[in-house]
């Protein structure tokens, strides 16, 4: 069972709508990273968080620590936001992270 | 800029040789690392690097090796003992901060065996 679990697997949306994709993690993670995958492949740090809420943009990432939980907003959504986003975990001491299998996103103009 | 750069960004590799993978970062990082991605599933990892001359097998190291003789690289190579290489392979670094580790990737590179 992998410790990073997210959903939904693939999302499409209309242009505009609030999106949410979810993450749950493992007793042991104790940081939480938000990475976006473009086409390409190429992959960029979102945020890294380990209690409350961080804000980008349109961007929105909360973590519940003690429901183990953390959400990626995106409001008024735009189809350049369409990418895969992957959620990651860590430890404090130990620099691995454990990732996600990914939501694929998509935004329909 | 600092960052993480990865080449080439395409390769193609027949059966039976053996392929390396750059992986150079200017962010003065103590900790690299190796992932692979297949469809459908998440990163996995192959090897990673804490410190310059020691590094430690990930996951799925198997047909697989490294070095990491200067801080900046890390390369890897995919040798013909790896029976599956077809994948897509992100390189990251990583510095541990009062609040966790930051971790940068690189573009990756999409190898192709034919």
């Amino acid at each position: 069972k992998n410790e990073v679990e997210q959903s939904p697997q693939n999302l499409t949306a209309q242009e505009g709508e609030f999106i949410t994709i979810n993450c749950s993690y493992s007793v042991g993670i104790s940081a939480l990273h938000w990475l976006q995958q473009h086409p390409g492949g190429g992959i960029v740090s979102l945020f890294m968080l380990s209690s409350g809420k961080k804000k980008h943009g349109r961007l929105i990432a909360t973590i519940n620590i003690q429901e183990k939980h953390s959400s990626l907003h995106i409001t008024a959504s735009h189809p350049r936001d369409s990418a895969v986003y992957i959620c990651a975990g860590s430890n404090f001491g130990n620099e691995k992270l454990t990732f996600g299998t990914g939501t694929r996103l998509t935004i329909i103009p | 800029d600092g960052g993480i750069t990865q080449s080439p960004k395409y390769l193609f590799r027949k059966e039976g040789q053996n392929v390396t993978l750059s992986c150079e970062q200017n962010l003065n990082h103590d900790a690299m690392y190796w992932y692979r991605q297949d469809p459908g599933q998440g990163l996995r990892l192959i090897y990673y690097s804490q410190i310059v001359n020691d590094f430690q097998k990930g996951d799925i190291a198997e047909g697989y090796s490294v070095s990491r003789e200067k801080k900046e690289s890390f390369p890897l190579t995919v040798t013909s003992a790896q029976k599956n290489p077809t994948a897509f392979y992100l390189c990251a670094s990583s510095n541990l901060r009062d609040r966790g580790p930051e971790a940068f990737f690189g573009q990756g590179t999409r190898l192709t065996v034919v």
